[in-house]
């Protein structure tokens, strides 16, 4: 199985600050990933697909990048409503595997 | 407007048996992807299982494999999951979650999810 290794698991934050996040998968994985965001208690929404594109209705200010086996998401000046959780998710190969996700915190 | 909605969830005893259900609309079912994915309380996600959008190809994870049973009625735009031989670890909030069709990638709407809780 692809293991993915997400990086920092929470990080505290002010409004406005840029905020990256690392997914790193234990093969190459092309850009099959996609990124998502989980508020508690709902269900997670897909931010980024295909590493980089950015998902219809989704706030310019989140971004993705990288291929192969490194892959970032941005959030280029952080929003109150961007606190939550992040998870990275590859689709190259079966099983289909997340990170462990991250916990973005108000400072 | 795309909805999916999770029924069927709730208190089952380990060795026990529960048949999840997603109702959807707002697309043509029939021509999508579908999958369960689940959380455990206050852990990640886990993908558990896929089924193309004619039925072709199914795929599991290795922690349902021979358990778990995926299905899909495209008559009744409903997905299905055959929850046998219940363990304590497949406690969980179960989502449905289609695959997209005009982007790459998966999972691009999700249920608000159905929480099954295993336990004596």
């Amino acid at each position: 199985d692809i293991q993915m290794t997400q990086s920092p698991s929470s990080l505290s934050a002010s409004v406005g600050d840029r905020v990256t996040i690392t997914c790193r998968a234990s093969q190459g994985i092309r850009n099959d990933l996609g990124w998502y965001q989980q508020k508690p208690g709902k269900a997670p929404k897909r931010l980024i697909y295909a590493a980089s594109s950015l998902q219809s209705g989704v706030p310019s200010r989140f971004s993705g990048s990288g291929s192969v086996t490194e892959f970032t998401l941005t959030i280029s000046s952080l929003q109150p409503e961007d606190f939550a959780t992040y998870y990275c998710l590859q689709h190259n190969s079966y099983p289909w595997t997340f990170g462990q996700g991250t916990k973005v915190e108000i400072k | 407007e795309v909805q999916l909605v999770e029924s069927g969830g709730g208190l089952v005893k380990p060795g026990g048996s529960l048949r999840l259900s997603c109702a959807t609309s707002g697309f043509t079912f029939s021509s999508y992807g579908m999958n369960w994915v689940r959380q455990a309380p206050g852990k990640g996600l886990e993908w558990v299982s896929f089924i193309s959008s004619s039925t072709t190809y199914i795929y599991y994870a290795d922690s349902v494999k021979g358990r778990f049973t995926i299905s899909k009625d495209n008559a009744k735009n409903s997905l299905y999951l055959q929850m046998d031989s219940l363990r304590a670890e497949d406690t969980a909030v179960y989502y449905c979650a289609r695959d997209p069709v005009y982007t790459r990638g998966r999972f691009d709407y999700w249920g608000q999810g159905i929480l099954v809780t295993v336990s004596s």
